[in-house]
């Protein structure tokens, strides 16, 4: 079994749609997580950063965490062509325990207009 | 542009060549990473400096991979003998690691190669 489950999509919705993206893990020991953003072409771009449980909200995003179940969530409210992308999670340990991120495979997304 | 600098950002070489790789992290960061990415995966990790150190190694990284970070800032990945398996995107992130803590990793553009 992977550190990281990911979906990898495709996942295709109309522009305006709520977009709901998540991730599973095993390792009880993460503690960070984060979600990024890469365009085709191009290096990851974080996009939310989060440390243990709870929800974080930035613009039209939300990441959720829920460490009880190992789940980990990203929101995207009023869905744009713009957001088109493929979107990666990725986490890790405390400082001190593994400092190297371990990745999901990425959802690729298309919002079409 | 303070983000993280990768150069080149396309390199196409001849297998059997020696390619080198340079990034240039966020100047006030200490640790640097370097990770490959292939088409439909998430990055793998490489190697990770803390300033000139290199602390950690994946298996990944054969003995015709070699990185430097010599004074602590630019960092260097040289591949000698390009197979066209290395043929991938090259990421180089940095971040900030200060008492114990760091903070999340900034990636560059990647250098994208193409063994043929």
């Amino acid at each position: 079994q992977k550190e990281v489950e990911q979906d990898p999509g495709p996942l295709s919705v109309p522009e305006g749609a709520i977009v709901s993206l998540n991730c599973t893990y095993s390792n009880s020991a993460f503690q960070y997580f984060m979600w990024y953003r890469q365009y085709s072409r191009k290096g990851p771009e974080l996009l939310m950063y989060t440390y243990s449980s709870g929800n974080k909200e930035d613009g039209r995003f939300t990441a959720q965490v829920d460490k009880s179940s190992k789940y980990i969530s990203l929101f995207i409210r009023d869905s744009q062509p713009s957001d088109s992308a493929t979107y990666l999670c990725a986490m890790r340990g405390a400082a001190g325990n593994n400092r190297k991120l371990i990745w999901g495979l990425g959802t690729s997304l298309a919002v079409n207009p | 542009d303070t983000g993280v600098s990768q150069d080149p950002r396309h390199k196409i070489t001849k297998r059997g060549q020696n390619v080198t790789f340079r990034c240039d992290p966020i100047s006030e960061h200490n640790r640097l990473y370097w990770y490959r990415q292939t088409l439909g995966q998430g990055p793998e990790f490489l190697t990770y400096f803390q300033n000139e150190a290199q602390l950690e190694k994946s298996r990944l990284l054969s003995d015709r991979f070699s990185a430097e970070r010599p004074k602590g800032s630019f960092s260097t990945l040289e591949i000698q003998r390009t197979e066209q398996g290395d043929s991938a995107m090259y990421l180089c992130a940095s971040s900030l690691g200060v008492d114990g803590v760091n903070t999340e990793a900034f990636f560059g553009q990647g250098t994208r190669l193409t063994v043929v």
